[in-house]
């Protein structure tokens, strides 16, 4: 079943301008990642931010958790035409042994 | 380069034929996945091997045959598929499987099924 909801699920911006997304899931958890999908390809692991966390930095990506809204958010800062892709949030249940992955975000930078 | 090879890339198929997707991991992990892309839907779980041992088979169709010989391995065998199996199917390893919590997953860039 369908864990994670990203919001929204499409988003044009213009290169240099901040990306937000967000995504909300359902169960309790033990940690929420962030991938990234280029068309037609594997997904990239971003960024991992475990439930006693609630903001993590990695280079231009800010994520935060809000545990008790059971939400996410995703920050790309400076936005370049080369983050066009999809973004997916997973979500690692407690006592589960896998990812669930919600329906991802089509982000498209125009140069 | 992830680390994660699937072969083939791209897959045709007629509804009666037998074929398998291919998955090697070079990265010393020891939990393995297969996971499921159609179009306008989520990425749905498959199948979970954690130490060669099947730990969970997400409601899949028998059509779909895992097997997992060593902990760099993973086969999907397919079999009578439909129409409707057409997909990318992708393929993930992680470092640890277990009910702890799953880091980072591995993915390879994926095969391309179309079932006629």
């Amino acid at each position: 079943s369908q864990q994670g909801e990203e919001d929204p699920q499409a988003l044009s911006i213009q290169e240099g301008e901040n990306a937000t997304m967000n995504c909300s899931y359902k169960t309790s958890i033990n940690n929420l990642q962030w991938y990234r999908q280029n068309s037609g390809r594997g997904l990239v692991h971003l960024i991992l931010i475990r439930s006693n966390e609630r903001e993590k930095h990695s280079g231009r990506l800010r994520v935060t958790l809000d545990t008790s809204k059971k939400s996410s958010s995703l920050l790309i800062t400076a936005s370049r035409a080369a983050d066009t892709a999809s973004y997916f949030c997973a979500t690692v249940d407690t006592g589960r042994r896998a990812l669930t992955f919600g329906s991802g975000t089509r982000l498209q930078v125009q140069p | 380069e992830t680390g994660v090879t699937q072969t083939p890339r791209h897959l045709v198929m007629g509804m009666t034929n037998k074929k398998s997707l291919k998955c090697e991991q070079h990265l010393g992990h020891n939990a393995m996945y297969w996971y499921k892309q159609s179009a306008k839907k989520p990425l749905e779980l498959m199948f979970v091997y954690n130490f060669k041992e099947q730990t969970e088979n997400n409601s899949v169709p028998s059509r779909f045959s895992p097997e997992c010989p060593n902990s760099s391995h993973l086969f999907l065998h397919l079999h009578t598929l439909q129409p409707e199996d057409s997909a990318l199917y992708l393929c993930a390893s992680s470092l640890d499987g277990g009910a702890g919590g799953t880091g980072e997953l591995f993915f390879g860039e994926g095969s391309r099924l179309t079932v006629l």
